[in-house]
């Protein structure tokens, strides 16, 4: 079992729409979560950075942490179609060195 | 300021050959990460220095991989006898300290022929 699961995609709305993205986890020990946007042949950078559970809003975006699922989500409100793009999820454990990556969902957002 | 900077951009090589990767990490920052990014697949974690200590060897997937930083400065990803499974984006990143935030350079993408 991978340790952390994220559907690939890829996923395409038109522009305005709510995206819902998500990854589940095995590790109960991850504390700290990501979530990442990768654009073509970019690197990837980071969106939001939350620690334990709960919620965490900037501008469109809102990610959220379930622990008690090992489940964690990032919406996007009004999507734009600059916010086509792959976006991973990643999470690690308070002790350790090592980040675990989803693969990635694919979003296209349709003008 | 210079974000993380990796070169070449693009590697073309012949299976059994070896290469060198460069990272150069933003000024200041103590932690580097080096992972590969497999077409569809996510990141695959390599190697981290942090400051002077131990690099965590961890996630190298053979001998054949290496990895070199002298200080908090450049660091170089060396592959020897490289194959074609070895094709994929290599990607570093560097950050303040462990669990930071990471930023990541563009990549290099290699390809094994």
């Amino acid at each position: 079992q991978k340790e952390v699961e994220q559907d690939p995609g890829p996923l395409s709305v038109p522009e305005g729409a709510i995206v819902s993205l998500n990854c589940t986890y095995s590790n109960s020990a991850f504390q700290y979560f990501m979530w990442y946007r990768q654009y073509s042949r970019k690197g990837p950078e980071l969106l939001m950075y939350t620690y334990s559970s709960g919620n965490k809003e900037d501008g469109r975006f809102t990610a959220q942490v379930d622990k008690s699922s090992k489940y964690i989500s990032l919406f996007i409100r009004d999507s734009q179609p600059s916010d086509s793009a792959t976006y991973l999820c990643a999470m690690s454990a308070p002790t350790g060195n090592q980040f675990y990556f989803g693969t990635g969902t694919s979003l296209t957002v349709i003008p | 300021g210079a974000g993380v900077s990796q070169s070449p951009s693009n590697k073309v090589t012949e299976k059994g050959k070896d290469v060198e990767l460069r990272c150069d990490p933003i000024s200041g920052h103590t932690a580097l990460y080096w992972y590969r990014q497999r077409l569809g697949q996510g990141l695959e974690f390599l190697i981290y220095f942090q400051g002077n200590s131990a690099p965590d060897k961890s996630g190298l997937p053979s001998d054949r991989f290496s990895a070199e930083r002298t200080g908090e400065s450049v660091s170089t990803l060396t592959i020897q006898r490289t194959q074609q499974e070895d094709s994929a984006v290599y990607l570093c990143a560097s950050s303040p300290g462990t669990r930071d935030t990471q930023y990541f350079g563009p990549g290099t993408r290699l390809t094994v022929l």
